[in-house]
């Protein structure tokens, strides 16, 4: 299997609601990430997990929470968003040593009201 | 800190000419990427470039790299509709900053008949 799986695929949410995106691969990667992306912009890096544990976070508003329960999933829980933070989020994986490119998954397209 | 430039930012192609894309990165990096995204979707990886002198061809694209002038160029040949999307450009610096990968701003490609 050499797929990173995102869901859901598209999200709307109210400012007041809290929900969570989901990352999975089954890759054996050791590294998974979380990126963002507005309309015509690159990505931009918000977290690096490197053995379920959490190795960079960009400065990332406490509003985004990370979470890494084991090797193969990777979560974003989301809680008092803004409409800036409408975005597609992409998550990625890759070994954290040698040969290591990062796969993408298909991203999920979430809308803040 | 590792700095990346793409240019153009835009690119009108007419169908069945050639065209370049331009990558200049600032500090010495590993690994050189080049992806394509489709407008609402992922990253799709077109090109790893590793060394020096590295050169891939896939149909009417081809990279290259040149690690002494930091570019690396994205070659499309006799253009057509299809490869109409943003093209990024990406930097590796290996066990440094979790494998960050460092991305350019894109370049919007759109071919006209």
């Amino acid at each position: 299997d050499t797929e990173v799986t995102q869901t859901p695929k598209h999200l709307v949410m109210g400012m007041t609601n809290k929900k969570s995106l989901k990352c999975e691969q089954h890759m054996g990667h050791r590294a998974m990430y979380w990126y963002k992306q507005k309309a015509k912009k690159p990505p931009e890096l918000m977290f690096v997990y490197s053995y379920e544990k959490l190795s960079i976070n960009e400065s990332v508003p406490s509003r985004f929470s990370p979470e890494c329960p084991n090797s193969s999933l990777l979560n974003l829980h989301l809680h008092a968003l803004q409409p800036e933070d409408s975005a597609l989020y992409l998550c990625a994986s890759s070994q954290v040593y040698s040969y290591n490119e990062q796969f993408f998954g298909p991203g999920t397209r979430l809308t803040v009201l | 800190e590792l700095k990346v430039e793409q240019n153009p930012l835009f690119l009108s192609m007419q169908e069945g000419k050639n065209y370049t894309i331009y990558c200049n990165y600032s500090t010495t990096s590993d690994r050189l990427y080049w992806y394509r995204q489709d407008p609402g979707k992922s990253l799709e990886s077109l090109f790893v470039l590793l060394s020096n002198g590295a050169v891939k061809q896939e149909g009417r694209l081809m990279a290259s790299l040149d690690t002494k002038a930091r570019l690396s160029t994205l070659h499309i040949t006799a253009a057509v509709h299809d490869l109409s999307a943003t093209y990024f450009c990406a930097a590796q610096r290996i066990k440094a900053a979790g494998n960050k990968l460092t991305f350019g701003g894109g370049t919007r490609v759109l071919v006209k008949p």
